[in-house]
């Protein structure tokens, strides 16, 4: 069965700090990785995702993540934190075979102090 | 991105009574949809799998006599909340997959007084 880790209920962070939000999966084949940003009251926001390639994924608002094959992690990160990053970060995960659904952490709310 | 446009953004009833939402693909054709319920502070929870033209599949434990879901065109999904208690109160986000990728709708709370 599919699942996803996101051991940290909340990260804090002073702006302009580097942050990591982390993720660990389990999936049965390879893995379909994503990172989503959630504001208050509103739905998920698409930031990145990791299917093949490089390890290393850019994404939106200057976000990466790094796919790490043998810890099965996928964590969140960027090299200098905005005030405005402050919102709920979940990572999901699906596997490449068949219709298989997406599973999602439990999520980690990011909060940056200016 | 692909943009998944839901309506109402938020809806107050009385118990008993029954609310519709939807959820439209504005810039792609979906054949599938999906549904979720987030509780405060958790996790989506996957609530069906909606599929144009044909029944929608629901998850372990979903009611799919509470939870009616209608998938009439390759725009549109409507989740429909019969009978709605207060226990059915929460939000609920619906999203639709392009390519790998999967689009959320800004979600629409509910709340059954």
């Amino acid at each position: 069965a599919q699942s996803v880790a996101q051991p940290e209920d909340q990260v804090n962070v002073a702006e302009g700090n580097p942050l990591t939000v982390k993720c660990t999966y389990s999936v049965s084949g390879n893995p379909y990785l994503f990172w989503y940003v959630q504001y208050p009251n509103r739905g998920l926001q698409f930031l990145l995702k990791y299917i093949t390639g490089d390890n290393l994924v850019k994404g939106s608002y200057g976000f990466e993540a790094e796919f790490n094959k043998s810890q099965t992690s996928f964590h969140l990160k960027k090299p200098s934190a905005l005030v405005s990053d402050s919102a709920l970060y979940f990572c999901a995960v699906r596997g490449d075979t068949g219709f298989q659904k997406l599973v999602f952490g439990t999520g980690t709310r990011l909060l940056v102090s200016p | 991105g692909a943009v998944v446009s839901q309506h109402p953004s938020r809806v107050i009833c009385k118990s008993g009574t029954s609310v519709k939402i939807e959820c439209r693909s504005l810039d792609f054709q979906a054949t599938t949809m999906f549904w979720y319920r987030q509780f405060p502070k958790q996790s989506l929870m996957l609530m069906a799998t909606s599929n144009e033209g044909s029944k929608a599949t629901y998850e372990q434990g979903v009611e799919k006599d509470k939870f009616l879901i209608n998938h009439a065109s390759l725009t549109l999904s409507t989740l429909t909340v019969t009978s709605a208690h207060p226990e059915d109160s929460s939000f609920y986000i619906c999203s639709a997959r392009v390519g790998n990728i999967q689009y959320f709708g800004a979600g629409t709370r509910l709340s059954v007084l």
